[in-house]
């Protein structure tokens, strides 16, 4: 699904560094999601954005943070980043009722 | 808080056989269930979704049943192909008001062999 595009798709880092992650879209859509993915724990929320001025705190928060620069772009920045952090992150919007999630092509994240 | 829980976590089939996935969900407020389909290395996307207003949704090989009073829903697919081979992830959506968050199930690996 093109209309979602995340940058970079892969990278590597190391502990303390300052990353961020960028996800923009095209659908026009107002909600937008930042998830990671562990083998085995499925999809975690770590932060939603109704719109440019609304931003929540999903399940996992800590440690990271997040920027809704405008509607169509949504940025989540690791502070300082720790191998535990190591996992693949995906960006998802969504419309109107009943929500339907569009997911990113995904960033693979390695901190050593 | 709402959890979904989804099995079985692996689940191996013959080609030509069924496979169900079932999930239960804790909020009963929940009214939206998407099914995701996630090939090795791409991102997850929708294959399925039902609402609460309704039991049971088709599309071809693939269906969803939905039971309310028991809070869980199961994803069937029939005569399964190798390109059927993925994770599967459920998902109920957040009963607390129009947030649009969905709780995730911990994925199902399917592989079907040919």
């Amino acid at each position: 699904d093109a209309d979602v595009t995340q940058t970079p798709r892969n990278r590597i880092t190391k502990t303390g560094k300052r990353i961020m992650l960028e996800c923009s879209q095209t659908k026009g859509h107002d909600r937008m999601y930042w998830y990671r993915q562990d083998p085995g724990l499925g999809l975690r929320l770590i932060y939603y954005s109704f719109d440019v001025k609304d931003i929540n705190k999903g399940e996992i928060s800590d440690g990271y943070s997040v920027s809704r620069q405008a509607q169509a772009k949504f940025s989540l920045s690791l502070e300082s980043a720790i191998p535990n952090q190591t996992a693949l992150y995906f960006c998802a919007t969504s419309g109107q009722v009943p929500y339907t999630q569009y997911f990113g092509p995904g960033t693979r994240l390695t901190v050593l | 808080g709402e959890n979904v829980e989804q099995h079985p976590s692996t689940l191996s089939v013959q080609e030509g056989d069924s496979a169900v996935i079932k999930c239960t969900y804790s909020d009963s407020a929940s009214n939206y269930f998407p099914w995701y389909k996630q090939e090795l290395g791409k991102r997850p996307q929708l294959i399925i979704d039902i609402r609460s207003n309704v039991g049971e949704k088709k599309d071809q090989r693939i269906a969803v049943t939905l039971n309310k009073t028991a809070k869980h829903f199961s994803l069937h697919i029939t005569e399964t192909q190798p390109e059927d081979s993925a994770v599967y992830f459920c998902a109920a959506s957040d009963g607390s008001g129009n947030t649009g968050k969905l709780i995730f199930g911990q994925g199902t690996t399917l592989q079907v062999k040919p």
